[in-house]
């Protein structure tokens, strides 16, 4: 089982800052990973899928990166409605399977 | 407008059975593999359960292999998690999701829509 490892666990900035979020897999997971955006109360939303894919609707501050193991979601200016928990999600070859990082919260500093 | 709306979810005692659908609309329903989600009260993302654009394919995480089964009905553009023998740990919001791009036969990749949830409670 591929286990997902997000860091850090909370990230304060304030309003215009950059934020780089990390997400590790105990394995390569090749090209099958995403991240999400869930504020309180809502569904989460798809930010990013194939690593570096942005969503319909998604702004350019957000962009993904990375291969084998290690992951990054940059967001390159914060805006106010971007202070949310964010998840990372890769999907295993055999058998095919998602699943999720523990969350990283990026907070109003 | 592609829409996903949950429906059936509620409270059963532990032991017991429930079905959550998940009716979708404003997409061509089966060429895209779907998947559930949940998430448990202020805890993180787990996935469920997933199947291919066809339904030939069906998917599922360790923790409910054997007690849940996922389908979907393509002429009614509605998907099904049937959940039997349910524990406490499964009470959560319980989620469908549309993968991002189309495929009949693959397995879902990720989760690009939403709908709003469906909570099941176990107690």
């Amino acid at each position: 089982e591929i286990v997902l490892a997000q860091s850090p666990a909370t990230l304060s900035l304030s309003p215009g800052e950059r934020a780089t979020l990390s997400c590790r897999a105990s394995q390569s997971i090749g090209s099958y990973l995403a991240w999400y955006q869930q504020k309180p109360g809502q569904a989460p939303r798809l930010l990013v899928y194939d690593v570096s894919k942005r969503a319909t609707g998604i702004p350019a501050r957000f962009s993904g990166s990375g291969s084998g193991t290690d992951f990054t979601l940059i967001i390159s200016r914060l805006e106010p409605e971007d202070f949310a928990v964010y998840y990372c999600q890769q999907r295993s070859n055999w058998p095919p399977r998602l699943s999720f990082g523990g969350g990283t919260k990026v907070e109003i500093k | 407008e592609v829409q996903l709306v949950e429906s059936g979810g509620g409270l059963v005692q532990p032991g017991g059975s429930l079905r959550v659908s998940c009716a979708a609309s404003g997409f061509t329903f089966n060429t895209y593999a779907m998947s559930w989600v949940r998430q448990a009260p202020g805890k993180g993302l787990e996935w469920v359960s997933g199947i291919s654009g066809s339904g030939g394919g069906t998917y599922y995480a360790d923790s409910v292999k054997g007690r849940f089964t996922i389908s979907r009905d393509n002429s009614k553009g509605t998907m099904f998690l049937h959940m039997n023998s349910l524990r406490v740990e499964d009470t959560a919001v319980y989620y469908c999701a549309k993968d991002p791009e189309s495929s009949t036969t693959w397995p879902p990749v990720a989760c690009e829509i939403w709908g709003l949830g469906t909570m099941v409670t176990v107690s």
